[in-house]
């Protein structure tokens, strides 16, 4: 089955305590892309990947990082989380350069940061 | 860069009335505009797309858009409203050469029995 598989779903930690989500599609997708999402500000775009090893910024990258080491991998990584960066959470890929192509969303991770 | 307005975070309808959910683009080129549904603890799913070509899109589960260029418009549309389509709903823009997506704040669609 083709999909989007993030992990964790869900997590609680503490101000300061690095972590990673990690994210991984099976459809050979060249484009990646994260995304936050919060109440009434919508989806807003982290970082994304054209394929490996290029990244790029999107709206909102301060305070994240990503890496695209395997093109079935994209990883978000907060270094040192603080509670604005309590929020929900989304993965998605997309096939080829072209971006009328439609995206591809995991289930989303939901992140608290106490 | 491009940005999306979506008018009224929250609508509801009765169970088989017309559903009418509102967006708006800005984009100096030609756009390219998505709409999405997100339903309950699930990530989001394509509805519809326009690209190119024909300004009326069909999508699923029986919605539809018109991409109206003199008004900046991509309203979404379906004439007989169903319980299963509560859900949040997203207009998203990005321009042909364009990496960068940018979505609207969400409509959340109940449907009244």
């Amino acid at each position: 089955e083709a999909q989007v598989t993030q992990n964790p779903r869900y997590l609680i930690t503490v101000t300061g305590k690095k972590l990673t989500v990690t994210c991984s599609q099976n459809m050979n997708h060249e484009y990646m892309s994260w995304y936050r999402q919060d109440p009434g500000l919508g989806l807003r775009q982290i970082y994304y990947s054209m394929n490996v090893e290029v990244t790029d910024k999107g709206d909102v990258p301060e305070g994240y990082k990503v890496s695209r080491k395997e093109k079935r991998n994209f990883p978000l990584i907060l270094e040192s989380p603080s509670p604005n960066q309590t929020s929900l959470y989304f993965c998605a890929s997309r096939r080829g350069q072209n971006s009328n192509q439609p995206q591809h969303f995991g289930d989303g991770t939901r992140l608290s940061i106490l | 860069a491009q940005s999306v307005t979506q008018l009224g975070s929250h609508v509801s309808v009765s169970e088989g009335a017309l559903v009418l959910l509102r967006c708006n683009y800005s984009s100096s080129v030609p756009p390219y505009l998505f709409w999405y549904v997100q339903y309950p603890n699930q990530g989001l799913q394509l509805l519809l797309k326009y690209t190119t070509g024909a300004t009326l899109v069909k999508g699923i589960n029986g919605f539809e858009a018109e991409f109206k260029k003199s008004e900046t418009s991509f309203h979404l549309t379906k004439p007989s409203a169903h319980m299963s389509d509560a859900a949040e709903y997203f207009c998203a823009v990005t321009i042909n050469t364009g990496n960068q997506f940018y979505f609207g704040t969400g409509t959340s669609l109940t449907v009244i029995p």
